[in-house]
């Protein structure tokens, strides 16, 4: 079994402050590890993702994470936050065949004060 | 390149009545996977389906059911609705082959049951 969770149903920063948003996972083998941002009335949209290659992982809009398997965490950061950024973000995890989907956190809130 | 569609946008329903959601999977996908998205929380694994098949499933229940199409599109389809099915329905397609693949999501489709 898998599962994730997401410390912090809502996380407010300062535009230009550091953004971090805390993932841990559990997984029984190694896993995919993924970040999706959603903006309001629309679907998901990929930030980035692990794939056992690199652990550092650099994603779109300035965004990057890292893996840390002795943690079992996957924290999602960025240097500079921009308005633009408000929105809510989920972490995900599968393991290697894909057939189980993806497992979502409940995700957190983003919000950006000016 | 043709993104994720699902139609329709927005659906009302009475409890007990059937329902059909339906997903174009991005070009040169082959394999859906099918997600309910309760409000305020992350989304949940339904099902997937590759060559026509159901190739995962999620812990849902019977009444939930689908059909992949020749050209990789896809229907949802729900039986006997209850209150708790209201939600958003995201559709993702992705290339066949590992957890790794990127899925892609379509915009969804809010169900609400009355």
């Amino acid at each position: 079994a898998q599962s994730v969770t997401q410390l912090g149903s809502h996380v407010s920063v300062s535009e230009g402050a550091l953004v971090l948003l805390r993932c841990n996972y559990s997984s029984s083998v190694p896993p995919y590890l993924f970040w999706y941002v959603q903006y309001p009335n629309q679907g998901l949209q990929l930030l980035l993702k692990y794939t056992s290659a690199a652990t550092l992982v650099k994603g779109i809009n300035g965004f990057e994470a890292e893996f840390k398997k002795s943690e079992t965490s996957f924290h999602l950061t960025k240097p500079s936050a921009h308005m633009s950024d408000a929105a809510e973000y989920f972490c995900a995890v599968t393991r290697g065949g894909g057939a189980d989907g993806l497992t979502f956190g409940k995700g957190t809130h983003l919000i950006i004060q000016p | 390149e043709t993104g994720v569609t699902q139609s329709p946008t927005h659906l009302i329903k009475t409890r007990g009545q059937q329902v059909t959601l339906r997903c174009s999977s991005q070009s040169g996908h082959n394999t859906v996977s099918w997600y309910q998205q309760a409000l305020g929380q992350g989304p949940q694994f339904i099902f997937q389906y590759y060559r026509e098949e159901e190739n995962g499933r999620g812990n849902f229940p019977p009444r939930f059911s689908g059909l992949q199409f020749p050209n990789y599109s896809s229907e949802l389809n729900v039986n006997a609705l209850e209150l708790d099915d209201s939600a958003l329905y995201l559709c993702a397609s992705s290339l066949y082959g590992g957890g790794h693949n990127e899925q892609f999501f379509g915009p969804g489709t809010r169900l609400t049951v009355l």
